[in-house]
């Protein structure tokens, strides 16, 4: 059953602490993408890589890191440095980023994530 | 560079009767043009899109949308709406106009009523 994992959908934390979520494909992809959610907002784009090994920052980056060591997998960390963390985030993938604009992307489930 | 405006916030119709979700959209190039599904507390899913093949697309659940270049507008449409197709919505863009991945619009929350 090919798709997208995030885990866990549920996550708290306290402040000052990074936290790092999870996001698994097995639909053979190259290119993975991170974006925030906040209500009213629409989606926000927070880093997308094309390749492994290789990632860009989006509009919103800054308090965010990440890393694609394998092609299966992207996670993200949200560090402390990230001034309005709690928000829902949605991990996604896609066929490739330049060579084709039709293709779509594909989301996982989101991991909501509450800091306090 | 790209950009999508949602032209509502907010829908609401009755349970049986047509559904608009209005999309414009700038671009410099011939875009591709997509509508996604987020029902709460879930992920996106494709509801449909354009590619510059046929103007008019169908796609899952009964939605349609319309790609007209002299308007710049993509509106999703549905002949019937039904209690399940409460949720929102996002108009996306994509074109060549440089590496950037989709482009998404705000969202319209579609409500169906009884």
């Amino acid at each position: 059953d090919g798709g997208i994992t995030q885990s866990p959908k549920y996550l708290f934390r306290k402040e000052g602490q990074n936290v790092t979520l999870s996001c698994e494909q097995n639909l053979n992809h190259d290119a993975m993408y991170w974006y925030r959610q906040d209500p009213g907002q629409g989606l926000r784009l927070i880093y997308y890589s094309q390749i492994v090994n290789d990632f860009q920052k989006g509009d919103i980056a800054e308090g965010y890191s990440v890393s694609r060591e394998k092609k299966e997998s992207f996670p993200l960390t949200v560090t402390s440095a990230q001034k309005n963390p709690t928000a829902f985030y949605l991990c996604a993938s896609s066929q490739t980023l330049l060579a084709d604009i039709s293709y779509e992307q594909y989301f996982g489930p989101g991991t909501r994530l509450t800091v306090t | 560079a790209q950009s999508v405006t949602q032209l509502d916030s907010h829908v609401s119709v009755s349970e049986g009767t047509p559904v608009l979700l209005r999309c414009n959209y700038s671009s410099s190039y011939s875009p591709s043009l997509f509508w996604y599904v987020q029902h709460p507390n879930k992920g996106l899913q494709l509801l449909l899109k354009y590619t510059s093949a046929a103007t008019l697309v169908k796609g899952i659940n009964g939605f349609e949308a319309e790609f007209k270049k002299s308007e710049t507008s993509f509106h999703l449409t549905k002949p019937s709406a039904h209690m399940s197709d409460a949720a929102e919505y996002f108009c996306v863009v994509r074109d060549y106009s440089g590496n950037t991945p989709l482009v998404f619009g705000k969202g319209t929350r579609l409500s169906v009523i009884a």
